[in-house]
């Protein structure tokens, strides 16, 4: 089956626009993670969605980060008024189980530069 | 809370030489450790984890991994480096009260032939 995929590979967009990053989870996952990863840095955890639950959003940076899931599917990746600071990877992953030895497994990222 | 450090930025080997890429976490608990890499263009794979049992993982191409709670480590070996090993090499950490990794910085390795 396929891996997770993500739309689009590349943004780049104007400081100040708003960008939308898409994430579709391997079937039947029922937990979606995003992570940041800025240049030279490792992951930074922003939010994760595990089935019908409330989000744990204790990784966004600001309120002008925000995600929604539709059940166990696809994940969009809203950032408002883009800032310079926010051009990085944006990394999404899926697991089977909610739990934290299960293994994540990610896909190819949208690289977002803020110009 | 749980975190990771990978004191090395950068390594360089010569190929057929042997590796190994150190992971220090820092938790009250046995954590859930895992080691994933990055090749150039494409999402982390995961080579390896541990949670429980034989302190000595194997994963995929040939890593290993050994889990040394009196040191905090969970480092990264492999006996003999191929050219297509050159990548990003991260260590994460999680916890058995989380769904949450906690990721290294992240190890760039260099392979020469």
């Amino acid at each position: 089956g396929a891996g997770v995929s993500q739309s689009p590979s590349n943004k780049v967009t104007e400081k100040g626009k708003d960008v939308e990053l898409r994430c579709d989870p391997i079937s039947g996952h029922t937990a979606l993670y995003w992570y940041r990863q800025r240049l030279g840095q490792g992951l930074e955890f922003l939010i994760y969605f595990q089935g019908n639950s409330a989000p744990d959003k204790s990784g966004l940076p600001s309120d002008r980060f925000s995600a929604e899931r539709t059940g166990e599917s696809v994940s969009t990746l809203t950032i408002q008024r883009t800032q310079q600071e926010d051009s990085a990877v944006y990394l999404c992953a899926s697991s089977l189980l909610a739990v934290g030895s299960d293994t994540q497994y990610f896909g190819p990222g949208t690289r977002l530069t803020v110009l | 809370a749980q975190s990771v450090t990978q004191p090395d930025i950068h390594i360089t080997v010569s190929e057929g030489a042997s590796l190994e890429l150190r992971c220090n976490y820092s938790y009250g608990a046995t954590p859930y450790l895992f080691w994933y890499v990055q090749s150039p263009g494409q999402g982390l794979q995961l080579l390896l984890k541990y949670f429980s049992g034989d302190t000595l993982v194997q994963g995929i191409k040939g890593f290993e991994a050994e889990f040394k709670r009196s040191q905090s480590s969970f480092n990264l070996r492999k006996p003999s480096v191929h050219w297509s090993d050159a990548a990003e090499y991260f260590c994460a950490v999680g916890a058995r009260n989380t769904d949450k990794l906690i990721f290294g910085t992240g190890t760039r390795l260099q392979v020469f032939p």
